[in-house]
């Protein structure tokens, strides 16, 4: 198995909703992130996970929330988001500790916020 | 600091060679990546090259390195309908693995 996959494909919500992102890989990879992209624009990183701990929070509001239940699973909660947080999330995984190891993407959660 | 820069679009003829530039600033790169993105999409890896080559071919790819100019570019020969996309160009400049991407190249394939 080679690839990340990523549900829901499409995600829409209310800005008082509770949801979930969820995204998997069994590739073995020890590190995963969250990316948001807005259209035409490259993503951005949003959370780090190496060996399921979260190492980098690149100053994302609290209304975003991931967790690593488990090394092939990394979840994103989402609580309270605004009509602005509606983008393309992306989850990608790679091997941890590795320079330069490439990095896998998976398809993404296309959110709209009403 | 990091910055990745590169055109904003491209558009060839099907069957012409496409060649996507990238420029970026951080001396310490260990790798330079090439992303392709479909409508819709995610980010397909397509190759990479390691900072201390000069070239690296894969099949219709070719990604050339110029480390003393900080210049990348990636050359897609016979170029087909379904090379069209936006391609993103992408730094790695710890063992963080952290990613720096440019601004993406939207390649526009014309039959």
């Amino acid at each position: 198995d080679t690839e990340v996959t990523q549900t829901p494909k499409h995600l829409v919500m209310g800005m008082t909703n509770k949801k979930s992102l969820k995204c998997e890989q069994h590739m073995g990879h020890r590190a995963m992130y969250w990316y948001k992209q807005k259209a035409k624009k490259p993503p951005e990183l949003m959370f780090v996970y190496s060996y399921e701990k979260l190492s980098i929070n690149e100053s994302v509001p609290s209304r975003f929330s991931p967790e690593c239940p488990n090394s092939s699973l990394l979840n994103l909660h989402l609580h309270a988001l605004q009509p602005e947080d509606s983008a393309l999330y992306l989850c990608a995984s790679s091997t941890s500790g590795t320079p330069g190891g490439e990095q896998f993407f998976g398809p993404g959660t296309r959110l709209t916020v009403l | 600091g990091e910055d990745v820069e590169q055109s904003l679009f491209l558009s060839v003829r099907e069957g012409d060679s496409s060649v996507i530039n990238c420029t970026y600033t951080d001396s310490s790169s260990t790798y330079l990546y090439w992303y392709k993105q479909e409508p819709g999409a995610g980010l397909q890896l397509l190759t990479y090259i390691f900072s201390n080559m000069d070239m690296k071919q894969d099949q219709r790819l070719t990604v050339l390195l110029n480390k003393k100019d900080k210049h990348l570019s990636l050359r897609i020969a016979d170029t087909q309908t379904g090379d069209s996309a936006i391609y993103f160009c992408a730094e790695g400049v710890n063992a963080g693995n952290m990613l720096t991407f440019g601004g993406g190249t939207r390649l526009m394939v014309k039959p």
